[in-house]
């Protein structure tokens, strides 16, 4: 079974900290995204990487940087935390193959709750 | 763009009641549909899929029929379970996943 795994279930960070959240999967698949779940909005995709050092914005990239260094690791940065982005953090990974694994389903972490102080 | 639209909850049923998620989208393209499945502190699942017209996923006794003419993929159940209470997401992927708004289900014995 793919294991998407995040580095943290719950975390508590202050205003102006830059935050890091981790998300490692085990299976070899290039596409990794960035997710975040509010109640009412469902979820909305922060930035997705289809490969080592490839990035592209998703719906609701402001404030947010992301880090693809090694196939495996995919990094969400909140370069400096603010209130609004207290949410829930949902990582998945996908495989590529397929054209952009368009019929692949993506694989989910089981999400860090972060809240901004 | 894609998007989808589902049906709003809360949906709150009785045990082996019939359950049904409606669910439409717009793409561009022919689309993969999808739904998953969010149970009480956890990560999203994948619950079942189809990647054309007329496809039929199942799984856990969970169907929906890929329909393309109606540009729908309802969620079907005949007979739901107190284990079923999760949120419920269709999900349509084109170049990316776009996510319906979420139904929350609860079944009570």
């Amino acid at each position: 079974d793919v294991k998407v795994t995040q580095s943290s279930r719950y975390l508590v960070k202050r205003t102006g900290e830059k935050v890091f959240l981790e998300c490692v999967q085990d299976m070899d698949h290039e596409n990794m995204f960035w997710y975040r779940q509010d109640p009412g909005l469902g979820l909305r995709l922060i930035y997705f990487s289809y490969d080592v050092k490839m990035k592209e914005k998703g719906d609701i990239p402001e404030g947010y940087s992301v880090s693809r260094e090694k196939k495996e690791r995919f990094s969400l940065i909140l370069e400096s935390a603010s209130t609004n982005q207290t949410s829930m953090y949902l990582c998945a990974s996908r495989t590529g193959t397929g054209g952009r694994g368009s019929n692949q389903p993506q694989h989910f972490g089981d999400g860090t709750r972060l809240s901004i102080l | 763009g894609n998007s989808v639209t589902q049906m709003e909850g809360p949906v709150t049923l009785s045990e082996e009641a019939f359950l049904t998620i409606n669910c439409t989208y717009t793409a561009t393209g022919y689309p993969s549909l999808f739904w998953y499945v969010q149970y009480p502190g956890e990560g999203l699942q994948l619950l079942l899929k189809a990647t054309k017209a007329d496809d039929k996923g199942s799984n856990k006794g969970f169907e929906a029929t890929y329909r393309k003419e109606t540009t729908s993929f309802h969620l079907e159940k005949g007979s739901v379970q107190v284990s079923d209470s999760a949120v419920y997401f269709c999900v349509s992927n084109d170049y990316k996943l776009s996510f319906g708004a979420g139904t929350t289900v609860t079944v009570r014995a």
